[in-house]
């Protein structure tokens, strides 16, 4: 597609929920990311993707928190057992891998996924 | 590890005025650096990005950036602001060319005063 595209926008749950959120990457772009954005604070790295491969995860902050990218386009970030403190913004970003300085590293974020735990 | 530091959480700035952004990294070696936009309800737009050559960059909507190695500086800035460029400024750092993790300052709020 011609940018990001992550849904739902907006999400409410209650505590101890299973949610997902989805992305949809720029086409072609084979990394991904997903961070998590607090009121008032930057984005929070969680982790990315090459391809179908979590080539770095360490940003999960626990075993509740899992993310997929099966066939290296659409990615899925699943959060089980939801807690309060999980109610954010997440942010979905992808960029393409390539020549040093050509486009590598250059991100391109999407509107992100509200996510508010009660 | 690698952090990037924005000192100002938030600033005002009359329109028409000049705008400096302040942001410091704290790596060894020149890492890749970044400036996003953020405005309310809005996804991150890149404003600009360092990469290597001239330590002057230039950017959209009239920005600039320099990179001063000496002082592990990427501050941004603009001759005149508009109240357009309310928004929340982010500054982020990489550390390899490939894609990689990239981690992001804790932003700073400017406001435009008319």
């Amino acid at each position: 597609g011609a940018g990001v595209s992550q849904t739902p926008s907006n999400k409410v749950t209650e505590k101890g929920k299973y949610v997902e959120l989805r992305c949809d990457p720029i086409s072609g772009h084979t990394a991904l990311y997903w961070y998590r954005q607090s009121l008032g604070q930057g984005p929070e790295f969680l982790i990315y993707f090459q391809g179908t491969g979590a080539a770095d995860d360490s940003g999960l902050p626990n075993d509740r928190f899992f993310a997929v990218r099966p066939e290296g386009s659409v990615s899925t970030l699943k959060i089980q057992r939801t807690e309060r403190g999980d109610s954010a913004v997440y942010l979905c970003a992808s960029s393409l891998e390539g020549v040093e300085g050509s486009g590598a590293n250059v991100l391109t974020f999407g509107a992100g996924s509200r996510l508010t735990v009660l | 590890a690698q952090s990037v530091t924005q000192p100002d959480i938030h600033i005002t700035v009359s329109e028409g005025a000049s705008l400096e952004l302040r942001c410091n990294y704290s790596y060894g070696a020149t890492p890749y650096l970044f400036w996003y936009v953020q405005s309310p309800g809005q996804g991150l737009q890149l404003l600009l990005k360092y990469f290597s050559g001239d330590t002057l960059v230039q950017g959209i909507k009239g920005f600039e950036a320099e990179f001063k190695r000496s002082q592990s500086s990427f501050n941004l800035r603009k001759p005149s602001v508009h109240w357009s460029d309310a928004a929340e400024y982010f500054c982020a750092v990489v550390r390899y060319s490939s894609a990689s993790k990239i981690i992001f300052g804790s932003g700073t709020r400017l406001s435009i005063r008319p």
